[in-house]
Parts: structure tokens; sequence; C-alpha cells
């Protein structure tokens, strides 16, 4: 079956505008989550989704990124007025359910803010 | 506070070598999850393990095997006979029942080197 999949994989923004990245989850897994990988912050959580609720956003870095999921499956990270130290890979992950279950990984959409 | 620690920042090994990459993890938690992903240079995080804090047992796949130590709180990780394929960065990673999401907590990755 289709893994997860993420898009764009590159997106080059200026620095002050919005970009939204997109995460399509493996099909019927129920949690959704956001990571972000930095060269100087490493892998770091950044929400969490079960269904369509976001129980857990206490990883976003400020009150610029926001999220969804729509449908229990399509997840999209908004970044409003973007900054050169959004500059990152974003990767999502998904899992059938979140207690006992491996998260699987997308590609990871890679953005550099000019 | 949780925690993951991989001290190895870079391992650089000739083919047929066995490596060994250490993790060790802080939790207080008692229900607990550790895994090991591969990232290659593709970018793509890829799934080796995972085991729960109530399984101690060791695992072998193959070329890969894991010693999950609850004593010394490590989940160390050995290539034996590595091979240029096996170049890549290796995360070890966290998660805890207690935070109700099993989010991930990371350590700083281990790249490994394999020279032919």
């Amino acid at each position: 079956g289709a893994g997860v999949s993420q898009s764009p994989s590159n997106k080059v923004t200026e620095k002050g505008k919005d970009v939204e990245l997109r995460c399509d989850p493996i099909s019927g897994h129920t949690a959704l989550y956001w990571y972000r990988q930095s060269l100087g912050q490493g892998l770091e959580f950044l929400i969490y989704f079960q269904g369509n609720s976001a129980p857990d956003k206490s990883g976003l870095p400020s009150d610029r990124f926001s999220a969804e999921r729509t449908g229990g499956s399509v997840s999209t990270l908004t970044i409003q007025r973007t900054q050169q130290e959004d500059s990152a890979v974003y990767l999502c992950a998904s899992s059938l359910t979140p207690s006992t279950d491996t998260q699987y990984f997308g590609p990871g959409t890679r953005l550099t803010v000019l | 506070a949780q925690k993951v620690t991989q001290a190895q920042t870079e391992i650089s090994v000739v083919e047929k070598e066995d490596v060994t990459l250490d993790c060790v993890y802080e939790t207080r938690d008692t229900t607990y999850y550790l895994f090991w992903y591969k990232q290659p240079p593709s970018g793509e995080l890829v799934f080796l393990i995972r085991r729960n804090s109530f399984d101690e047992q060791n695992e072998i796949s193959g070329r890969y095997s894991w010693n999950f130590q609850k004593s010394t709180s490590s989940f160390n990780f050995t290539i034996t006979a590595s091979q240029v394929v096996d170049s890549a960065v290796y995360f070890c990673a966290l998660s805890e029942a207690a935070s109700g999401t099993y989010k991930y907590i990371f350590g700083t990755g281990t790249r490994l080197k394999v020279l032919a």
C-alpha cells in the first residue's frame, strides 16, 4: 500500500510570505504527527492529530504556525509570515493508533526561506 | 525529564567491520517504547525496530541486532559486517504512554559512514 506522502517536496519562499505544507497519511491511520528537522534543533515534535482533533499542539514554535486535518485524513501545516529560522525539513508521520503503533514517516518538505 | 542521548555524532568504519550505535534514554514513565530509524541520504526516515518497556529481550534481524538494558537505560544497535549501503544517519527515539500522544522524542542522531 501507499506510504505517507507530502507535498511539495521542496519550497522556496521569501521572508514574510505564507506557506502551506500538505501531508497525506497512510489510509486508515488515525494518528498524525508533524515534526521539524533543522540543523540547530534536530528532530522536534510540532503537533499531533487524533482524527481531526489536535489535542497536543505543544511543539508549535509560535502563533505563526497552525495546522488542520480534515476528514480524518489530509493535514495541512501553515506557516504565516515566514522567517529565515523557519527553514527546515518538515516531516509528517502517521500511525494506525497512537498507543501501540509505529509511526511511519513521509519524505518531508524542505522549506527554504530567503 | 524525558531525553534521548546519542553521544556518537559520527562514526566511520571500513566495510565488514562491526559497529555499535549507542542510545541512552531518560524517562519517569514505566510504559514506554523505544525505536530506531535510519535516514539515508534520500532523507526519508525508515523504521527499523520498536521495543516496549516490558520486553527486554534482545532482537536480531539479519545483520542488525539490538540490546535493550533497562538497568542502564540503554538501547544499543549493532550492525554486523557493515556494508556501504548502511551509510546513513541513525536516530533513536522514545515515546511515553504518559504523554497520551506517544509523540517521539528523538536523539540527535549518529552519522555512520561505511567505507569500501
